[in-house]
C-alpha cells in the first residue's frame, strides 16, 4: 500500500519551462490537496479537490492549474515557471466524512526554477 | 484568511528535557491537529483533539484543544533524538471542504 506517491521528488526548472507534478493515490480518498512549503512560512494551500472531475482554489492558487480527471490522480501545473515558484510542494489526500481522517501527505517535490 | 501564530518558530533542547509549543488564533476551531514533519518527508499526524477542553496523550505527547477553542498546545516529555523535525499545528474550522489551516510550524533541535 503506497499511500500517496508524488512524482518527480526533485526538478529544476528554468524560468519559464512548464512542467507537471503528479500525485497518486490508491486509498480511494475522495478529497486531495496541493501545498506549497516555503521556509518560515508554513504550509499554504494551492488548490484542491473534493472529489473526481472538481478542483478550487486555494489560498496561493496564482500561476499554477490543476486538473482532477482520475479520482486517484490530482495534477498541478506550471505553464510558465518563475523563480518565486521555487519551493516544496506538497499533495495530500483525506476520505470524505468525518475531519478526524486527517490528512495523509506524499514525501514532496523540491522544485528549483532557475 | 484565517491564520494561525505558532510559537515558539525554533527550539533547542537537550535529551531528556521536556517540549512545549502552542498555537492560537483569531478565530474558533472546530478541530485542532499536530503533525510532525521529519527532514525531506512530508508531515505525518501525530494527535487529533475534537472537542474544547480535550487533553489527548500519545506516548509520550500530550496535546489539549483549548475552551476558548482558539488555541491548542502540544508537549513533549522526556525528549530523544528522535524527536528532531518540525511541528505544525493545524486547525479545521468546519465546511465540507474539510480545508486546513496550517501553523508556520515549530522547529525542534534534540542536543545527544
Amino acid at each position: 500500500n503506497a499511500g500517496v506517491t508524488q512524482t518527480p521528488k526533485f526538478r529544476v526548472l528554468k524560468t519559464g519551462q512548464s512542467m507537471t507534478l503528479l500525485c497518486a493515490q490508491d486509498m480511494n480518498h475522495e478529497y486531495m490537496y496541493w501545498y506549497r512549503q516555503d521556509p518560515g512560512m508554513g504550509l499554504r494551500l494551492i488548490h484542491y479537490s473534493v472529489g473526481e472531475g472538481t478542483t478550487a482554489k486555494g489560498e496561493v492558487p496564482d500561476g499554477y492549474n490543476v486538473s482532477r480527471l482520475k479520482k486517484q490522480n490530482f495534477l498541478l501545473g506550471l505553464e510558465s515557471a518563475a523563480p518565486s515558484q521555487t519551493s516544496v510542494y506538497f499533495c495530500a489526500s483525506r476520505l470524505g466524512g468525518f475531519i478526524q481522517a486527517g490528512y495523509t501527505f506524499g514525501s514532496g517535490t523540491r522544485l528549483t526554477v532557475v | 484568511g484565517q491564520q494561525l501564530n505558532q510559537s515558539p518558530q525554533s527550539m533547542f533542547i537537550q535529551e531528556g528535557e521536556d517540549v512545549s509549543m502552542n498555537c492560537t488564533s483569531s478565530s474558533i476551531f472546530n478541530t485542532w491537529l499536530w503533525y510532525k514533519q521529519d527532514p525531506g518527508e512530508g508531515p505525518v499526524l501525530l494527535i487529533a483533539l475534537y472537542k474544547a477542553g480535550e487533553l489527548t496523550s500519545n506516548g509520550r505527547l500530550t496535546a489539549q484543544f483549548g475552551i476558548t477553542r482558539k488555541d491548542s498546545f502540544l508537549n513533549i516529555s522526556a525528549s530523544i533524538p528522535s524527536d528532531v523535525g518540525i511541528y505544525f499545528c493545524a486547525g479545521h474550522s468546519g465546511g465540507s471542504n474539510y480545508k486546513l489551516t496550517f501553523g508556520k510550524g515549530t522547529l525542534l533541535t534534540v542536543n545527544p
